[in-house]
């Protein structure tokens, strides 16, 4: 399984865009990216997938360039809510396949 | 998607006691897993629960203190045996419904307190 790298933590304001990067050098052929984020007090929710290019859903964005080292989650206009863990994940993620949660990045969202 | 639920959502126990977890889920899964949160920290994976077979633990996790059991495709249980306050932590189920489904689903999770 791919290691990963994300930042710690970041902080941002209401309405702004958020850009979480993670690194993943070791990333394999057949490895997908995947984000899930975690509240307070609940279980982690899958946020997004992707392989390569940029992926789109109704809650974020998914950027991976070319050489899928590295991704980058986008939260466009966050929310108070949006303050959470968001982890990433790199691995086959299907069948049999397990999936091992990294440290993540707490977003703290101010007013 | 999959709706899980635990059982008990929260419990105090004394050490040397033993707590069962309980894992429902309203359709039959493929995989099950079996995570652990400590406070402020990310999740562990403890171990693959098999319908019908042993469940394959993790490095660190052994089967004498977390036994596993999966009588069927929508439901298992964890047991925290001869318990420490170093059990103290939140133990999630997690399911991905299916071999060629890459979402996983989480529970609420089940708080755990050893004094």
């Amino acid at each position: 399984l791919a290691k990963t790298t994300q930042p710690i933590s970041m902080d941002s304001y209401e309405g702004q865009e958020v850009n979480i990067t993670c690194s993943h050098n070791n990333i394999a052929t057949n490895d997908y990216i995947t984000w899930y984020q975690q509240f307070p007090s609940q279980g982690p929710r899958f946020i997004i997938q992707g392989y390569k290019t940029k992926v789109t859903n109704e809650v974020a964005s998914l950027f991976i360039p070319a050489d899928r080292k590295s991704s980058t989650l986008s939260l466009p206009r966050v929310s108070l809510s949006d303050t959470a863990v968001y982890y990433c994940l790199v691995g086959e993620h299907t069948g049999g396949f397990k999936t091992i949660f990294g440290a993540g990045t707490r977003l703290f969202v101010k007013a | 998607s999959a709706v899980i639920s635990q059982k008990p959502s929260r419990d105090i126990c004394q050490r040397g006691t033993s707590l069962t977890i309980q894992c429902q889920v309203d359709s039959q899964v493929t995989m099950m897993f079996w995570y652990r949160q400590q406070p402020g920290q990310s999740l562990t994976l403890i171990a693959t629960a098999n319908q019908g077979s042993e469940a394959t633990y993790e490095s660190g996790f052994v089967i004498d203190k977390f036994p596993i059991s999966r009588p069927n495709l929508t439901f298992s249980t964890l047991t925290v045996s001869n318990m420490s306050p170093e059990d103290s932590s939140i133990y999630l189920c997690s399911v991905r419904p299916g071999l060629h489904t890459y979402e996983q689903y989480f529970g609420p999770g089940t708080r755990l307190t050893v004094t």
